[in-house]
């Protein structure tokens, strides 16, 4: 079956450095997307990667290894607006997007 | 500024009761889709359209169907509403379905049923 893997919740502080991580497998590799989605709202693209590597926009930065399955969402300088959950979503063989459940990532002051 | 717009955010209902939730977009893009969302899970794809040609995921239940009358414009329709229905339905669009299109969602629209 197809699968992403991502962690529940994470805790951070304001002006800080946090990684959120990504395991997939599924049937085929066309890219990987991270949305970011604040409670009660619709999911926001943040960043697409499909060759390894690591895309930098702003605060934010995005990390992919495409043989170890994994990626990585890097946020710098932490700021409360933060807060919110992040998915991973990966385009299988069919361009159907296989979502994650959600990072929720709560910042503190 | 071009955009994904679903009507209303908000949907209280009956159980039992037929509802429709609307989508509309600015885009111009060529495919639709509505996404169940449960609190706390990932998005579930229900069915999208490319263009006029309809494609249903295997698992999304007979209870919700949809039409697109034109480019602009997606409904989902759920003809009879369980209490195991309220969800977030969010809507998206994206240019194509090629690896480097992105989908773009709409607010979303939160079903209540009661």
């Amino acid at each position: 079956g197809q699968n992403i893997d991502q962690p529940t919740e994470m805790t951070a502080t304001e002006g800080a450095i946090v990684q959120i991580n990504c395991t997939y497998q599924t049937s085929g590799f066309n890219g990987l997307f991270w949305y970011q989605q604040h409670a009660g709202e619709a999911p926001t693209f943040l960043s697409y990667n499909v060759l390894d590597g690591l895309e930098e926009k702003g605060r934010f930065s995005s990390f992919l290894s495409r043989s170890k399955g994994y990626s990585y969402l890097l946020l710098k300088e932490l700021q409360m607006k933060d807060s919110a959950s992040y998915l991973c979503a990966v385009k299988d063989s069919n361009y159907q997007l296989i979502w994650g459940a959600g990072t929720k990532l709560i910042i503190k002051p | 500024d071009a955009m994904v717009i679903q009507n209303p955010r908000y949907q209280v209902t009956q159980f039992g009761k037929p509802v429709t939730l609307s989508c509309s977009q600015t885009l111009n893009h060529n495919v639709m889709y509505w996404y169940q969302q449960k609190s706390s899970q990932a998005p579930k794809l229900l069915f999208h359209y490319y263009d006029k040609d309809f494609n249903n995921e295997a698992d999304t239940p007979d209870n919700f169907q949809s039409r697109r009358p034109n480019t602009s414009f997606c409904f989902l329709d759920i003809r009879s509403p369980g209490l195991g229905d309220a969800a977030m339905y969010l809507c998206a669009t994206s240019r194509g379905l090629a690896e480097t299109d992105t989908q773009y969602f709409g607010p979303g629209t939160r079903l209540t049923v009661l």
